[in-house]
Formats: structure tokens, sequence, C-alpha cells
């Protein structure tokens, strides 16, 4: 069955660096577009970056441009995402999602990024 | 581009019938027929119920219906089950920056 693993939250201090990561299985990784998407309880669900099934093409939100990298690697059948230059508005819970029929039909379980002093 | 706008809440005894409205504009949900609904319990990831509208994807309950009206979509649940008692965001694409938006979440109480 589907499967998508993410790793690499964590606790890190404004100005700092995280590279999240998202293994998957069950499906033909290489054929599907993929999302970073991320909720806080305060702002909801954000969809943040987009990474052609090629990786040829990408897209991130104005919130996150110049300081966010997504990279896939469909060898290896993996998914990351660069975060520099962290602020606290980007504390979330971060989500590898597949997206499917302009929708986002499999989601990770989630990995939380705490960014704080 | 703004959050689509949700009810907070709303609630419904089990069995019955109830409804989440999700308000767009003309550049999102009025535009394009690509309306999603999701389904979050506690502590876990989103699951998708309906993708374009109102198809639904294998594997999720026919008590689950989509519908939109203008710049208005709308989930039905139907036969209201303790389950349901979730937090529900609907998502429409926009075709611009950001590619997709989503609504400000409602929390579905079965009573």
């Amino acid at each position: 069955q589907v499967q998508l693993v993410e790793s690499g939250g964590g606790l890190v201090k404004p100005g700092g660096s995280l590279r999240l990561s998202c293994a998957a299985s069950g499906f033909s990784f290489s054929g599907y577009f993929m999302t970073w998407i991320r909720q806080t309880p305060g702002k909801g669900l954000e969809y943040v970056s987009y990474i052609s099934s090629s990786g040829n093409a990408v897209y991130y939100a104005d919130s996150v441009k110049g300081r966010f990298t997504i990279s896939r690697d469909n060898a290896k059948n993996s998914l990351f995402l660069q975060m520099n230059s962290l602020r606290a508005e980007d504390t979330a819970v971060y989500y590898c999602v597949r997206e499917s029929r302009t929708s986002f039909d499999f989601w990770g379980q989630g990995t939380l990024v705490t960014v704080s002093s | 581009q703004s959050a689509l706008t949700q009810p907070a809440s709303v609630s419904g005894s089990p069995g019955q019938s109830i409804t989440v409205s999700c308000t767009g504009t003309s550049s999102d949900i009025g535009r394009y027929e690509y309306v999603s609904w999701y389904q979050q319990h506690p502590g876990k990831a989103p699951k998708v119920l309906i993708n374009e509208v109102n198809n639904r994807p294998s594997g999720v309950s026919n008590r689950f219906s989509g519908s939109k009206s203008g710049n208005t979509a709308s989930l039905t649940i139907s036969g209201l089950q303790a389950d349901d008692d979730a937090d529900y965001y609907c998502c429409s694409y926009t075709g611009i920056s950001p590619h997709y938006v989503f609504g400000t979440g409602t929390k579905v109480t079965v009573l």
C-alpha cells in the first residue's frame, strides 16, 4: 500500500536550517507530482511547495520563496525540502503529500518543525 | 489569495445529515471544477473524501457527497456516525500562486 514517511523535523533556532525527507513506497513514485503541505493551529493548512514528476518544475508559496528548496530523487523514491533562514512562523507540522487528480490523495504522518530560540 | 471560508463548527445527531459549506471567489471555486474535501481526526493526517467537486475516491463511504454552486462548495454527510466526529477542510485549485487554497476548517461534532 502507499506509504509516505517523513523525517528530519525538530527544534531549530530562528535563522537556522533543516532538511526534511520523505520516503515513498507502494506506488510508482516517479509518475506523480509531490507536494509539501504544512499545518499550524493558527493558519490551518498551507500549500508550501510542489515538484513535478520529473523534477523539472517546482513551485513555492510566497511565504517560503527564496528560503525553501524542494527536490526529489526518483531512483531512491525520496522527496526533500531544504529549509533555510527559518522563522518562527514556519513552525508547523509538515506533510509529504502525493498529488493526484488535482487533489491530495495520500499524506504522510507529518513531521513537526519548531522554530524557537 | 485568502483562505476559503468555512463555518467553525457544525453538529448533528447520529443518523442525521449535515452540510458543511465552503465559500471562495470567482477566481477559485467559481472558476474551476477542482474542489476537494478532507477529513482529519485529532493527531492524524488529513484524508481525502472528495475530489473534483463530487467524485469519491475508491474506499470512501457513499455517505459523503460534494457539490458546488457558484463560488460555494458543499460537503454533505448523510447517516451521521460517531466516527464522523472530526475536522473537515475544503480545498480549491486557483490557477495562480498559490496553486491551491484551503478552507479555514470545520469541526463536525456528533452529538
